[in-house]
Order: structure tokens, then C-alpha cells, then sequence
């Protein structure tokens, strides 16, 4: 199975403040029709998981400019321009390119 | 209202099976597929599996590969998950979620979630 490796687990920052979360695969996510499947999802305590990021870059309906998705290959990053108090939760990357499909670990975005 | 409505709280004892429901609304169900994702209390995500709303096909991880059922019944828009031989480590919430098919299997699109049906496993 691919291992999705996400960093760090945890993440104190301050309202206002940059954030950025790692995802590292354990191989590429290129698929042989050419796209990349790599998504990010928040999920917010006692809520189901909101995808935020679709195919490494493309931001879903409804998700604020502020956050942003990147990477190739092996190595992924979702960034978050100015944290508000409402992105607290965890967040997931998820790799659809390979059989079984596989969640990173998520790492908790937290106020300090 | 595009959605997904998931079945009520389950509690079952070890051994048993749980059958949860997914009822899809809003869009056209046989476009889609749904995937079957669960998280155990304080844990991360785990696929299960995932079935075509067009034709039935289906897809699972290999850990569940003989407990897991998924059907849909496109009368209804609903798709199912039967999980058998219940331990107390299936205790989790369990998500259903829109899917996508590509060639090999599906994608993770899983741009639209249920709220999710805890089952807890316990004697």
C-alpha cells in the first residue's frame, strides 16, 4: 500500500499567520491517465471530513483563497495564507492514484 | 439539495453484521459511485471500499475483503455497506462519500460526505 506521510502532527499558530502542512507519498501519485490524485480534506471537530483541495492544486467551491495546494511526484503542500480562527481541526491528505486508496494521518491545526 | 443521508446509530455485539445506508439526493446517482471510509475513535481515515452507481462495480481494500458487501439500489438513490463477523475494532464512524470512477478502479474524489453512522461493537 502507498504510505502517505503527513507533517507535523500537530500545529500551534497564531491567528493571522501563515501555516503549511507537509504530505509526502511512498510512491509517485502520477497515474497512467496522467493526472495527479492528491486531495486534502479538513475535518473540524464532530464534523465529517470537507474535501478543500481536489487533483494537488485545485481549490473546491466554496474553500477561501487562502488556502492553496502544490507539489508533485512524491512531495505535497497545503498552505494556508493567514490562519483564522474557523481552520481549526485536522487535515488530511488522501492519494487516490493507487489501489487501495490511502489517508495520511493528519496533522492538527490548533491556536496558540 | 445535494446530500447524503446516512442511517442512525448502530450498536451490535461481536460476530454480528451492521448494514448501513447512504441515501444520495440532488444529483444524478449513476454518475456517481460511492466509497465507505471509517475512522475508529481518536484515529485517521481508512478506505473501505467503493461501488459504481451506474452498473454495481466494485472495489475494496483487501483487509475487508471477505466481510465487506456494498450494493445500491438506484430505485431509491441509496447505497449500502453490510460488514459481517463484527469485532470490537470496527467500532468507528463510518462515512459514506461520492466517488469517482477512472480506469483501474475509482479516484477519491469524495466531494460530498454523510454525516456519518457510528457503530459500536461491544457484549
Amino acid at each position: 500500500d502507498v504510505v502517505m506521510t503527513q507533517s507535523p502532527l500537530s500545529l500551534p499558530v497564531t491567528l493571522g499567520q501563515p501555516a503549511s502542512f507537509s504530505c509526502r507519498s511512498s510512491h509517485s501519485l502520477v497515474d497512467s491517465d496522467g493526472n495527479t490524485y492528491l486531495n486534502w480534506f479538513q475535518q473540524r471537530p464532530g464534523q465529517s471530513p470537507r474535501r478543500l483541495i481536489y487533483k494537488v492544486s485545485n481549490r473546491d467551491s466554496g474553500v477561501p483563497d487562502r488556502f492553496s495546494g502544490s507539489g508533485s511526484g512524491t512531495d505535497f503542500t497545503l498552505k494556508i495564507s493567514r490562519v483564522e480562527a474557523d481552520d481549526v481541526g485536522l487535515y488530511y491528505c488522501m492519494q487516490g492514484t493507487h489501489w487501495p486508496l490511502t489517508f495520511g494521518g493528519g496533522t492538527k491545526v490548533e491556536i496558540k | 439539495q445535494v446530500q447524503l443521508v446516512q442511517s442512525g446509530v448502530e450498536v451490535k455485539q461481536p460476530g454480528a453484521s451492521v448494514k448501513v445506508a447512504c441515501k444520495a439526493s440532488g444529483y444524478t446517482f449513476t454518475t456517481f459511485g460511492i466509497s465507505w471510509v471509517r475512522q475508529a475513535p481518536g484515529q485517521g481515515l481508512e478506505w473501505m471500499g467503493w461501488i459504481s452507481g451506474k452498473n454495481g462495480e466494485t472495489n475494496h481494500a483487501w483487509k475487508f475483503h471477505d466481510r465487506i458487501t456494498m450494493t445500491t439500489d438506484a430505485s431509491t438513490t441509496t447505497a449500502y455497506m453490510e460488514l459481517r463477523s463484527l469485532r470490537s475494532d470496527d467500532t468507528a464512524i463510518y462515512y459514506c462519500a461520492r466517488d469517482e470512477k477512472k480506469y483501474g478502479g475509482n479516484s477519491g474524489y469524495f466531494d460530498l460526505w454523510g454525516r456519518g453512522t457510528p457503530v459500536t461493537v461491544s457484549s
